[in-house]
């Protein structure tokens, strides 16, 4: 069936740090992939997404770039921000007869100022 | 009303007890599910509802009901809390439109509950 995998967290870095967190999925035929974030206390908003091989999604300084041949979306962003701490969850969407999305456990990500 | 409210934000209850937590979404979407978020488990789907009328079962849909009498609103009903059932509940809503498997979910702001 389809899965997604992501680092365990927490991942804790200093502000200006890379940021890589890595997700890698399994899936039939040709889902879309999504990287979605939860701010404390809130509910989850979409970061990006992508939907095919190759294409890459950019919000917010974050990217992720859809490798079929390695079935990875990992998330990376240049300079992180205290603000970006919050939870990042990956997940996919595969072709059916419903809409459903299949999330990723999430990874906690704590920023120092 | 923009996007998807929850009701209420938070809630104690005790065991036995029966409890209706609300959702609406007024952005017309046709599908909107249920999800419950525990520490080390992340999300995980309880019921959906593809379009008005229609109801589904998720990963973890027992001890929970659902109904979907018009598009805005999906009520999730515990009939008898047990503890087990303390979490984070999220309802969310999406549009499949033409193409499906492209399409994102929103996410209300959540309904914290424990059961005591």
């Amino acid at each position: 069936g389809n899965s997604v995998t992501q680092m365990e967290g927490p991942v804790t870095l200093s502000e200006e740090a890379f940021l890589t967190i890595n997700c890698t999925y399994t899936a039939t035929g040709y889902p879309s992939l999504f990287w979605y974030v939860q701010y404390p206390g809130e509910g989850l908003q979409l970061l990006l997404k992508a939907t095919k091989a190759d294409d890459k999604g950019s919000n917010k300084g974050f990217e992720a770039t859809y490798r079929k041949e390695t079935t990875s979306f990992h998330l990376e962003k240049g300079s992180v921000q205290v603000s970006d701490s919050a939870v990042y969850f990956c997940a996919l969407s595969a072709i059916g007869r419903d809409d459903k999305i299949i999330f990723g456990k999430g990874t906690r990500l704590h920023i120092l100022p | 009303i923009a996007g998807i409210t929850q009701a209420p934000t938070s809630q104690i209850l005790a065991a036995g007890r029966r409890m209706t937590l609300r959702c609406t979404q007024d952005m017309r979407h046709n599908a909107m599910y249920w999800y419950r978020q525990d520490l080390g488990l992340g999300l995980r789907l309880i019921h959906y509802s593809n379009t008005a009328g229609t109801t589904g079962k998720g990963e973890v849909p027992d001890g929970y009901s659902v109904s979907r009498a018009n598009t805005d609103d999906f009520p999730l009903t515990l009939a008898s809390a047990v503890p087990s059932q303390t979490s984070v509940y999220f309802c969310a809503s999406s549009d499949p439109g033409v193409v499906l498997s492209i399409n994102e979910q929103f996410f209300g702001p959540g309904t914290r509950l424990t059961v005591l």
